[in-house]
This record gives C-alpha cells, sequence and structure tokens, in this order.
C-alpha cells in the first residue's frame, strides 16, 4: 500500500535559518509529488509539485524540492525562513495518472523572531 | 476568482443527527474528492466524484456516509446518525479533468459532534 511519511512532527527554527522537512513516500510506480502548507485557520495551498523532468522543483515564497528517486524522498527546504512561514506543512504523492492523493501526517513549522 | 467554497465552516451535531457538508468546485472544475483530517493526522483520502458519478470510495466508511455530485449544485458529503469519533475536519479538492492536475482545497467544514 502506498504510503507518504513525514518523519519531523514540530520543528522549531529561528529567522533566517535554514529548513529542510523530510518526506519519504512509498511507492514502486511512477508518482506526482507535492508540498501543501496550511497556516492557522486556512485551507491547504499547493507549495509545489512534481510531475516530471527536472528533479529539483522551484515552488512559491522560496520553497524548493528534490525529488531523489532513489531514496523515495522529496524534502521541502528553504535557505532562510521568515517568522511568515509559521504553519503546518504536508507532504502529498499519488500514482501518475490517478488523483487521489496520500498525505503525510505534517510537519508543523514554528519560526521564532 | 472563487476558489474552492465549502460550508459551512463549522458544524455543530449530536449524536445520532445528521451532517451535511458542502463544496462548491472553482469554476470549470468537474473533479472533486472529499479528505478527512483527525486529530493530530494527515488528511486521509475519503471518495473522489465526477459529475453524477462516484469515481473511487474506497476510503469511505461502509455505513452512514455518503457523497453525491450532482449535475447542478454543489458535492455533498452525508454523515447520518453521527458519533463522536466523526467530529474531524473535512476537506474537499477539486480539479480539472486529470491526470496531472493540481488539487485546490477548500478551507474545510470543522464537525464537532457533542
Amino acid at each position: 500500500a502506498q504510503s507518504v511519511s513525514q518523519h519531523n512532527h514540530h520543528v522549531i527554527l529561528s529567522e533566517a535559518a535554514s529548513l529542510e522537512l523530510g518526506c519519504n513516500y512509498s511507492y514502486g510506480g511512477t508518482v506526482n509529488l507535492f508540498w501543501y502548507v496550511q497556516y492557522p485557520g486556512q485551507h491547504l495551498q499547493l507549495l509545489l509539485k512534481y510531475f516530471s523532468g527536472d528533479p529539483l522543483v522551484k515552488g512559491i515564497k522560496g520553497f524548493e524540492a528534490e525529488f531523489i528517486k532513489s531514496k523515495f524522498s522529496f524534502n521541502l527546504r528553504k535557505p532562510s525562513v521568515q517568522w511568515s512561514d509559521t504553519a503546518e506543512y504536508f507532504c502529498a504523492g499519488g500514482p501518475r495518472g490517478n488523483e487521489k492523493l496520500t498525505f503525510g501526517t505534517g510537519t508543523r513549522l514554528t519560526i521564532i523572531p | 476568482n472563487a476558489g474552492v467554497m465549502q460550508n459551512p465552516r463549522h458544524l455543530v451535531r449530536r449524536r445520532g443527527q445528521e451532517a451535511r457538508l458542502r463544496c462548491s468546485p472553482m469554476k470549470g472544475h468537474s473533479h472533486v474528492y472529499w479528505y478527512r483530517q483527525l486529530p493530530e493526522e494527515g488528511l486521509k483520502f475519503m471518495v473522489y466524484l465526477q459529475k453524477e458519478n462516484i469515481i473511487d470510495e474506497s476510503g469511505m466508511p461502509k455505513e452512514r456516509f455518503s457523497a453525491e455530485f450532482p449535475k447542478e449544485g454543489p458535492s455533498i458529503l452525508r454523515i447520518q446518525q453521527v458519533v463522536r469519533g466523526d467530529s474531524a475536519a473535512y476537506f474537499c479538492a477539486t480539479s480539472l479533468r486529470p491526470p496531472n492536475t493540481e488539487a485546490f482545497f477548500g478551507q474545510g467544514t470543522r464537525l464537532t459532534v457533542v
């Protein structure tokens, strides 16, 4: 069965620190991968997505993620975080051609000013 | 450009009552997905619908839960005879025709069963 794992449940960083949130998926075939962000009280917003092509994907607000097929990973990165990045981050994936997504349990990111 | 609209945002029901959650897709979107988020957990897929058709309901509980997406009007997720364990946030997402299309999420409906 397909699964998506996020091992960091709560991450606390100071402003300007670099960020990396882990995401691993288990699916043998071709896969679409996503990172969503959920600000307090708001809906999920797409940060970035990977369908095919360049494994380094750039998204909004300075976020990027790298698809490493050999490691089944799709980690989210940002070189310098801001207080406004405080939110919950969800990694999600689904087999190519199937729009049903499997979500990780989320990582709560807290940025200290 | 209205996004995905869900209503109500908050819904309180007593045990045994019915809950009806609505999802109006973005303009042009004809594919709807419902997810449930339990406290401290990620979103879990429930059901995938196109207009007037259920495509995949593998994540729906076998009893008390149903979903529809009529030709006209919003998609409805119906929970009959609610129990405390149904308390959760219910999100819908909509997309253009797949494959490889982005799903846009609504703000969710937070259901509390008392």
